[in-house]
């Protein structure tokens, strides 16, 4: 089955700096990427996606890149703010059967005025 | 006008006991999920239906079984509680569990077991 593995597990930047996050999967058959953001206490909320036939997809200050061959995306921050600290998923979807929506261990991003 | 929502919100109870938890969804999808958030915050998926059809049973003990009385509801029995019950647990649902579409989550009920 489809394991997804995240880095770092926790990322502290400061306010206006750039934050990446990277996961790895290992499902070849995966073809659908999202991300979910999840605030204390809250629950996990879809802040961007990406599908296989597309490379990079980019939502104002956020962008997510996908290299298949080497079966890893990345979720890029541009220009942090404090609201953006949060705990971040990645997860992959494998194209066989049901959905079944595989997250990552997530990353605490903790941005710093 | 919650769209994912689930009940209650906070449980407190003690080894042995049996509880459960219910979730509704007012999106029309035909798809909802049962996820468990441990303390670490792994998100792991447990159940999931179908239009009231169980088609992912992930290694969770018997003690857990779900219900679907019908595609809007998806509720959570859990027999026998076990201190490692104590986690979050997250309903969710999307259009059809055949696409490559987003999930919603519910608030989540945080289980704590004494």
């Amino acid at each position: 089955g489809e394991n997804v593995e995240q880095h770092p597990s926790t990322l502290s930047v400061q306010e206006g700096d750039s934050a990446v996050i990277k996961c790895t999967y290992s499902d070849s058959a995966s073809n659908y990427f999202p991300w979910y953001k999840q605030e204390l206490g809250k629950r996990p909320q879809l802040i961007i996606d990406i599908r296989s036939n597309v490379g990079e997809k980019k939502d104002q200050r956020i962008a997510v890149t996908l290299n298949k061959t080497a079966k890893h995306f990345s979720l890029h921050i541009t220009e942090t703010q404090p609201e953006d600290s949060a705990v971040y998923f990645c997860a992959a979807l494998s194209n066989t059967g049901f959905q079944k929506l595989v997250f990552g261990t997530g990353t605490r991003l903790l941005v710093s005025p | 006008d919650t769209a994912v929502s689930q009940t209650p919100k906070y449980l407190v109870t003690q080894m042995g006991n049996d509880k459960s938890i219910k979730c509704e969804q007012n999106l029309g999808h035909d798809t909802m999920y049962w996820y468990k958030q441990d303390s670490k915050k792994f998100l792991k998926i447990m159940f999931s239906y179908n239009n009231k059809e169980l088609i992912i049973n992930e290694t969770v003990p018997n003690r857990f079984s779900p219900k679907s009385p019908d595609k809007a509801h998806l509720n959570l029995h859990i027999n026998s509680l076990e201190l490692g019950d104590s986690a979050v647990y997250f309903c969710a649902s999307n259009p059809s569990g055949r696409y490559n579409s987003p999930l919603h989550f519910g608030n989540g009920t945080r289980l704590t077991v004494t």
